[in-house]
């Protein structure tokens, strides 16, 4: 069965550092790959995803991620973090069963933005 | 446009009682899911379904809970002699269709079992 790990449960950096949220996956065929970020009080809002291609995605509010297939990581990254970043995220991958795409995700990594 | 909605966005129960989740999908998405989302953990998949019918209801915890969405658009989550392990943010979420890629999540229905 597929899974995904995401080992930091909490991180916290100043605001305007460089930022490095980790995922790991385990899936046996291509995956596809979904950074999702959920604020207080708010639902899961997608980032980015990758299905095929470029490794490295460009996604909303200057994120970028990038498929290592030889490391079975999706590591989400941002050169330089705002305070309106501090939030939940979530990786996750995406399952064809039955023809749909269920996610299962990670546990969630919390994003910490100090002055 | 709008996006997905959920009902209530609160829902405060005994334990014993049965209670309704309601989730309105945005307008023309068939596919929608329900998922789990205990404190401290990702959500997890419940069901899923394309249409009327529930095409994967391999999530569910047990026959206590099930889930409707009779013409193909609202979909209202039935939960059963609620335990206090049932406390939990249901989230819903729909998609234009199968392959689609991307599915838009709605904020949620906080439970809780007392």
């Amino acid at each position: 069965a597929q899974s995904v790990t995401q080992p930091d449960i909490h991180i916290t950096v100043s605001e305007g550092a460089s930022l490095e949220l980790r995922c790991n996956y385990s899936y046996g065929a291509t995956p596809y790959l979904f950074w999702y970020v959920q604020s207080p009080g708010q639902g899961l809002q997608l980032l980015l995803k990758y299905f095929s291609g470029d490794t490295l995605v460009q996604g909303i509010k200057g994120f970028e991620a990038e498929f290592k297939r030889s490391q079975s990581s999706f590591n989400l990254r941002k050169p330089s973090v705002h305070w309106s970043d501090a939030a939940e995220y979530f990786c996750a991958v995406s399952e064809k069963v039955f023809g749909n795409e269920k996610l299962t995700f990670g546990t969630g990594t919390r994003l910490t933005i100090i002055p | 446009g709008a996006g997905v909605s959920q009902t209530p966005s609160n829902k405060v129960t005994e334990k014993g009682k049965y209670v309704e989740l309601r989730c309105d999908p945005i307008s023309g998405h068939t596919a929608l899911y329900w998922y789990r989302q205990s404190l401290g953990q990702g959500p997890e998949f419940l069901i899923y379904f394309q249409g009327t019918g529930a095409a994967d209801d391999s999530g569910l915890p047990n026959d206590r809970f099930f889930a409707v969405r009779p013409e193909g658009s609202v979909s209202t989550l039935k939960i059963q002699r609620t335990e206090r392990g049932d406390s939990a943010v249901y989230l819903c979420a729909s998609s234009p269709m199968t392959g689609s890629d991307t599915q838009y999540f709605g904020p949620g229905t906080r439970l809780t079992v007392l």
